[in-house]
């Protein structure tokens, strides 16, 4: 089955760029999206197909996806985004499924 | 504005079937789009459970596939998710959502969630 490897952890000060990897075979030839999950509330998309926003996602949020590592990147990082990201592909080798990454805390200083 | 909103006991003994409903409102079922199940054990991350069509297709994970059934009531605008046999594993916030499909229709995403329900499994 298809793996999505995350950083368990990135730190960032306030106003800096935070940038989250994930990493999975030949994931360019995919499409990647992005959820944001803050304590105790339901994930929330915040980037799909590789770099597009969903209606009310900050301009901060963008996506990129090339060779084997999908980014999502967060720019002028403010104390709310302190939050666990995940990416998600959908496998189609797999008889239809769905994948996530393993996840990256991301703490804002 | 599609929302979506999990039930069901929030406590099962080991060994009995845990069964979920995902109530749909904003949006009708039978017009199309996949539904899906998701689940979170504790501190733990994200794992896609299955998914089904309006007209009742379904697809689960390889890993649960012998034990999950997930059907389709277009009447109520609802879906459900039935997991037999139930261990301690299989303690988690379960939720529900609408799947989307990528522009270039070759990709799957999940842009609406319900909150969210926790079910322990516990004698």
């Amino acid at each position: 089955s298809y793996v999505l490897t995350q950083p368990p952890s990135v730190s960032v000060a306030p106003g800096q760029t935070a940038r989250i990897t994930c990493g999975g075979n030949n994931i360019g030839s995919k499409s990647v999206h992005w959820y944001q999950q803050k304590p105790g509330q339901a994930p929330v998309l915040v980037v799909y197909d590789d770099s597009d926003r969903p209606s009310g996602i900050p301009e901060r949020f963008s996506g990129s996806n090339s060779g084997n590592t999908a980014t999502l990147t967060i720019s002028r990082v403010e104390a709310g985004d302190e939050a666990d990201y995940y990416c998600q592909v959908w496998d189609s080798s797999s008889d239809h499924h769905y994948v996530f990454g393993t996840g990256t805390k991301v703490t804002v200083l | 504005q599609v929302q979506l909103q999990e039930s069901g006991p929030g406590l099962v003994k080991p060994s009995e079937t845990l069964s979920l409903t995902c109530a749909v409102s904003g949006y009708s079922i039978s017009s199309g789009y996949y539904w899906g199940w998701i689940r979170q054990p504790p501190g733990k991350g994200l794992e896609w459970i299955g998914s089904i069509y309006h007209s009742g297709s379904t697809y689960y994970n390889p890993s649960l596939k012998s034990r999950v059934t997930i059907s389709v009531d277009t009447s109520k605008n609802q879906f459900s998710l039935k997991l037999s046999s139930v261990t301690a594993a299989d303690t988690a916030v379960y939720y529900c959502a609408r799947v989307s499909i990528a522009a270039a229709g070759d990709s799957y995403y999940f842009d609406y969630w319900g909150q969210g329900t926790l079910v322990t499994v516990s004698s």
